[in-house]
């Protein structure tokens, strides 16, 4: 199974600040990674696939990077919509397929 | 649109059954792979168990291995979960979700969630 590691796991930023948001694989998953944005109470929502597409009306502010093990998640210009929690997701090996445990966005 | 609407969660005691369904729409149901996921109080998200679009194929997370039955009816466009011998830590709001063509997709549709409490 690939373990998949989020950091930090709660990532303090400024409204209007750019986040950064760390995920990691235990093996090579290539570019099979997803991000999803993850609200209280609502469905989780796909931001990113294939480690740097971005899913339909996602807006430009979330990109994607990264492949092999390293993956990062940038959100340019925080909104306030965006402190909330998101998971990375690899879809390499399966099954199962494997999050991580996610990362806190919180206001500082 | 696709949507995804979750059914069946509820109280439950430990060593106990329930059915979990999840009606879909908006798309060609039998030509996607469907999952569950869940999520317990506090932790994050956990693949449960997925099926092809024929039902031909299977897979189940090793915790759940032989306690739940993931199946489809196309005619109706309705996914299940049978879970039978619930343990407190299946406690968990339990999702169901659309991927792609195959397994090994991301899942680019989720439902809103049911809630599944396991508690003696």
């Amino acid at each position: 199974e690939v373990v998949m590691t989020q950091s930090p796991a709660t990532l303090y930023v400024s409204p209007g600040e750019r986040a950064t948001l760390s995920c990691r694989a235990s093996q090579s998953v290539k570019n099979n990674l997803a991000w999803y944005q993850h609200r209280p109470g609502q469905a989780p929502r796909l931001l990113i696939y294939g480690a740097s597409t971005r899913a339909t009306g996602i807006p430009a502010r979330f990109t994607g990077s990264g492949s092999g093990t390293e993956f990062t998640l940038t959100i340019n210009s925080l909104q306030s919509e965006d402190f909330v929690v998101y998971y990375c997701q690899q879809y390499y090996k399966w099954p199962p397929v494997t999050f991580g445990g996610g990362t806190k966005v919180e206001i500082k | 649109e696709v949507q995804l609407l979750e059914s069946g969660g509820g109280l439950v005691q430990t060593g106990g059954s329930l059915r979990l369904s999840c009606a879909a729409s908006g798309f060609t149901f039998s030509s996607y792979v469907m999952s569950w996921v869940r999520q317990a109080p506090g932790k994050g998200l956990e693949w449960v168990s997925g099926i092809s679009g024929g039902s031909g194929s299977t897979y189940y997370a090793d915790s759940v291995k032989g306690r739940f039955t993931i199946s489809r009816d196309n005619s109706k466009n309705t996914l299940f979960l049978q879970m039978n011998t619930l343990r407190a830590e299946d406690t968990a709001v339990y999702y169901c979700a659309k991927e792609g063509a195959w397994f090994g997709d991301r899942i680019d549709n989720w439902g809103q969630g049911t809630l599944v409490t396991a508690s003696s």
